[in-house]
């Protein structure tokens, strides 16, 4: 059974950058067959598409967070790896991963989650 | 970016109940529209994708259907375990865009 795994520090200060890492385990983010994402929540609203990432390194970024927004992935630890800079209250959400449904496309469902990890934006 | 409208953002419902749910689509997204649940403090969990297909394991008293920009989501019979707050998300064009969550509770 494929599992996702999000770690990362849980409190980061404003105008520092989110780092975040999801392990997958039971599969190889190498396929060819999935693209891998990162979805967020602010506490008690709904849900934010930030990005996903293939295994080739190939990105597509919500424009909305575009600027400050990188995700990486690393295929020898089989984890991929989300970056947000300039972070303010706004950014305090509950983090997903997600893993796109096979077809080698963005444009996919999210088929399995993360359980997600709260990082705060506070002094 | 595709706005997706759902409604109503709240319903509550008796154990047995039929209950409905739309999402409209600000454009035409096809039939490329899934619906999640979430209940409290856990990860989204998918239950229908292309608008109308069960992934695999979820109960058939969930179902979906539509098309274009109009689109329906229903549970024939509410139990108490679908207490929980549902989502759609059109993944026609990027950037994926949800909808803003209808929860369910029991009356």
């Amino acid at each position: 059974q494929l599992q996702l795994q999000e770690s990362g520090p849980g409190l980061v200060k404003p105008s520092e950058t989110l780092s975040l890492t999801c392990t997958v385990s039971s599969d190889s983010i190498s396929s060819s067959s999935y693209y891998w994402g990162w979805i967020r929540q602010p506490p008690g609203k709904g849900l934010e598409w930030i990005g996903s990432i293939y295994y080739s390194g190939t990105t597509y970024y919500n424009p909305s967070l575009k600027s400050r927004v990188t995700i990486s992935v690393d295929t020898s630890k089989n984890q991929f790896s989300l970056k947000l800079t300039s972070v303010t209250d706004a950014d305090t959400a509950v983090y997903y991963c997600a893993r796109h449904s096979v077809g080698g496309s963005p444009l996919k469902p999210f088929d399995y989650w993360g359980q997600g990890t709260l990082v705060t934006v506070s002094s | 970016d595709i706005q997706m409208t759902q409604s109503p953002s709240s319903l509550s419902a008796s154990v047995g109940d039929r209950v409905t749910i739309t999402c409209q689509a600000s454009q035409d997204i096809r039939k490329y529209l899934n619906w999640y649940q979430q209940k409290p403090g856990k990860a989204p969990n998918l239950l229908i994708y292309d608008a109308s297909n069960l992934e695999a394991g979820v109960p058939s008293r969930f179902s979906g259907s539509g098309s274009g920009t109009d689109f329906t989501f229903t549970i024939s019979s509410l139990q108490p375990e679908d207490i929980a707050t549902y989502y759609c998300q059109q993944y026609d064009n990027l950037p994926l865009t949800f909808g803003g969550g209808t929860k369910v509770e029991i009356k």
